[in-house]
């Protein structure tokens, strides 16, 4: 059963600490995408690859947010240095564009405590 | 991408159809509607999707208007596992991945 993994599911931690959130897209697909969620925003799309290329990152703030697909395996969420307005719980999610049309399949989140 | 209008929350009886409203008003020609939930705690799941026929899979069913300014979801026999909130998202889809969530509506399937 092909699933999106991330890890780590829960991580608290101080402002100003880096914090690194990964993601293991559905093999096979070419999309990944970055979402955040809180109580407020509700889902945001921070960024998103295609075929490892960045092809929208506009919802993420540049000056701490970085995000990057290493390879077709691993994409990563940085946050340098954190802030406990970072607080939420980021998605990552992966599709297969085909044709243009696509399903998105989101992975269980991490839920991150800034304090 | 179209805005789209929905209920903030519903309630069906279990065993129940379940059908949730959505208004996308100015929605273009080359827009789809889509449909998510979000079960809580987890990650949205994809439900259907449709351009202007109506649709149906294992999950639900997708009834769109002839001048598609609206749209309903149907789940026929919902279970408590239904009990979600669905996003309505409209959006075209050569050359956008994107997907822009409102506000959902919360439903719950009652015993």
């Amino acid at each position: 059963d092909a699933r999106v993994t991330q890890t780590p599911r829960h991580k608290v931690t101080e402002m100003g600490q880096e914090v690194t959130m990964r993601c293991q897209p559905i093999l096979g697909h070419n999309t990944v995408f970055w979402y955040r969620q809180t109580m407020m925003q509700g889902l945001e799309l921070l960024a998103y690859f295609r075929n490892r290329a960045p092809l929208d990152d506009s919802g993420m703030p540049k000056d701490r947010f970085s995000a990057e697909m290493p390879d077709a395996t691993l994409a990563t969420l940085k946050i340098q240095p954190s802030e406990p307005r970072d607080s939420a719980v980021y998605f990552c999610a992966s599709g297969l564009v085909v044709s243009g049309v696509n399903e998105q399949f989101f992975g269980p989140g991490t839920r991150l405590t800034v304090l | 991408d179209a805005k789209t209008t929905q209920p903030p929350s519903m309630d069906c009886a279990e065993g129940r159809a379940a059908n949730l409203p959505c208004n996308h008003s100015t929605i273009s020609g080359n827009e789809y509607v889509y449909w998510y939930r979000q079960i809580h705690s987890q990650g949205p799941q994809y439900i259907i999707h449709g351009l202007k026929n109506n649709e149906t899979n294992e999950m639900a069913s997708l009834i769109i208007t002839e001048d598609r300014k609206s749209s309903t979801l149907i789940l026929p026999h919902a279970t408590l596992r239904d009990t979600a909130v669905y996003y309505c998202i409209v959006r075209a889809t050569f050359g956008n991945e994107k997907l822009t969530f409102g506000t959902g509506t919360r439903l719950t399937i009652i015993p």
